[in-house]
């Protein structure tokens, strides 16, 4: 069975400091890994994705994750927050079998 | 050009009514799904359409029918509407699999309908 854990329900941090937002997954295949970000009010919207090519993947923002398979690992990283990086982020793996699965979320506060 | 629209935004009802919720897409992708996000934020799956027919369908209430006139729309209707369907219902849609298959593809998602049950 495949699932996906995001570690920590909310984190903050002040502005200008790095940023860490942490996902475990579990799946029986090699799966695809997503981060999506959500703004209060807003729809969702892709950061990045691996595909099982780079195992360092950068997206927009300033935003990137390592995807680590021995650690079953996909966390995201950005090297100084901003304001408007305040926002909801999720973690989805999507398998094989297009099953698709979607982290609990992580609250990211950004502190001045 | 807005990418994955839905209407309405903002929906209020009285419960025991029926209501519907539209969602279109213009980017061209085959497939297209419904989620529902509680008031705890989490996410989950209802229905996945591709090409206008129906490939998954999780535990939800025969109260709620997707419907796919085309492959560019798909919209819920929600019978006989209870409080604890209060909640933000999102659509999304994928682009077609490709040389890569479906599981590599991002979804791109509507703004959502904010559904509250009086």
């Amino acid at each position: 069975a495949q699932s996906v854990t995001q570690l920590d329900s909310h984190v903050s941090v002040s502005e200008g400091t790095p940023v860490l937002l942490r996902c475990n997954y579990s799946s029986s295949y090699s799966p695809s890994l997503f981060w999506y970000v959500q703004h209060p009010n807003k729809g969702l919207q892709l950061l990045l994705k691996y595909t099982s090519a780079a195992t360092l993947v950068k997206g927009i923002n300033g935003f990137e994750a390592e995807f680590k398979k021995s650690e079953t690992s996909f966390h995201l990283t950005k090297p100084s927050a901003h304001m408007s990086d305040a926002a909801e982020y999720f973690c989805v793996v999507r398998n094989r079998d297009d099953k698709i699965i979607f982290g609990k979320g992580t609250r990211l506060h950004i502190l001045p | 050009d807005t990418a994955v629209s839905q209407t309405p935004k903002y929906l209020v009802t009285q419960m025991g009514n029926d209501k519907s919720i539209k969602c279109e897409q213009n980017l061209g992708h085959d497939t297209m799904y419904w989620y529902k996000q509680d008031s705890k934020k989490f996410l989950k799956i209802m229905f996945s359409y591709n090409n206008k027919e129906l490939i998954i369908n999780e535990t939800v209430p025969n109260r709620f029918s997707p419907k796919s006139p085309d492959k560019a729309h798909l919209n819920l209707h929600i019978n006989s509407l209870e409080l604890g369907d209060s909640a933000v219902y999102f659509c999304a849609s994928s682009p077609s699999p490709g040389t890569s298959g479906r599981f590599y593809n991002e979804q791109f998602f509507g703004p959502g309908t904010r559904l509250t049950v009086l």
